[in-house]
């Protein structure tokens, strides 16, 4: 079936450096995508989405790019500090409806 | 202004017992959704809600689970004749009306684990 995955399962960078996670998808219908973050015992934080019509979307210090032709998607974190350390998650939807997830990626920040 | 709600956030259950899971979308939100998250896994989706219809219930894994949604409101998930595979996070999602794509809002889940 269709399905979200996620390059790297898990991902070691220093404090201040600049963090990518990366994501590809199977579904070339999907429309819509966003990016989650999840810390341990909590619900998934909404972090920032992209529609299909855009290839690049920016929030602090986070940024999304969309690459179409590939299907793939990346999170961007600038800067990135102890309290990014989290496991991030990429979502896709087709026309409305649920949000199929990958399987995620563990950020670990070294301080 | 409050979140998604779920509760309880642990429940501790014997082998063949049935569990019910509650879930408080926020004020407003006419969608509503049910996930299933297993230990270092990612969000396996089980039922999504419109209002008080379900016009997608396709992750639901077998008949022992259902789900309702009262009132455009508050949904309950009840597992009957829990199974040790059952164990797990459970997390309910809500999102805007009127918006095709708006981003879901989690709860904290209910941990689920069958003995």
């Amino acid at each position: 079936g269709e399905s979200v995955g996620l390059h790297l399962p898990t991902l070691s960078v220093q404090e201040g450096d600049n963090s990518i996670i990366n994501c590809a998808y199977s579904n070339s219908a999907s429309d819509y995508f966003i990016w989650y973050k999840q810390e341990s015992g909590k619900g998934p934080q909404f972090i920032i989405d992209i529609r299909s019509n855009m290839d690049k979307r920016q929030g602090q210090r986070v940024t999304v790019l969309l690459n179409k032709t590939v299907k793939h998607l990346s999170l961007q974190i600038a800067a990135t500090q102890p309290g990014d350390s989290a496991v991030y998650f990429c979502a896709e939807r087709v026309g409305g409806g649920k949000l199929i997830f990958g399987q995620g990626t563990e950020l670990s920040v070294k301080p | 202004g409050a979140g998604v709600s779920q509760s309880p956030s642990n429940k501790v259950t014997e082998k063949g017992k049935d569990v019910e899971l509650r879930c408080d979308p926020i004020s407003g939100h006419t969608a509503l959704y049910w996930y299933r998250q297993s230990l270092g896994q990612g969000l396996e989706f089980l039922i999504y809600f419109q209002g008080n219809s379900a016009p997608d219930k396709s992750g639901l894994p077998s008949d022992r689970f259902s789900a309702e949604r009262t009132g455009g409101s508050v949904s309950t998930l009840t597992i009957q004749r829990t199974q040790q595979e059952d164990s797990a996070v459970y997390l309910c999602a809500s999102s805007s009306p009127g918006l095709l794509n708006s981003p879901l809002h989690f709860g904290n889940g209910t941990r689920l684990t069958v003995t």
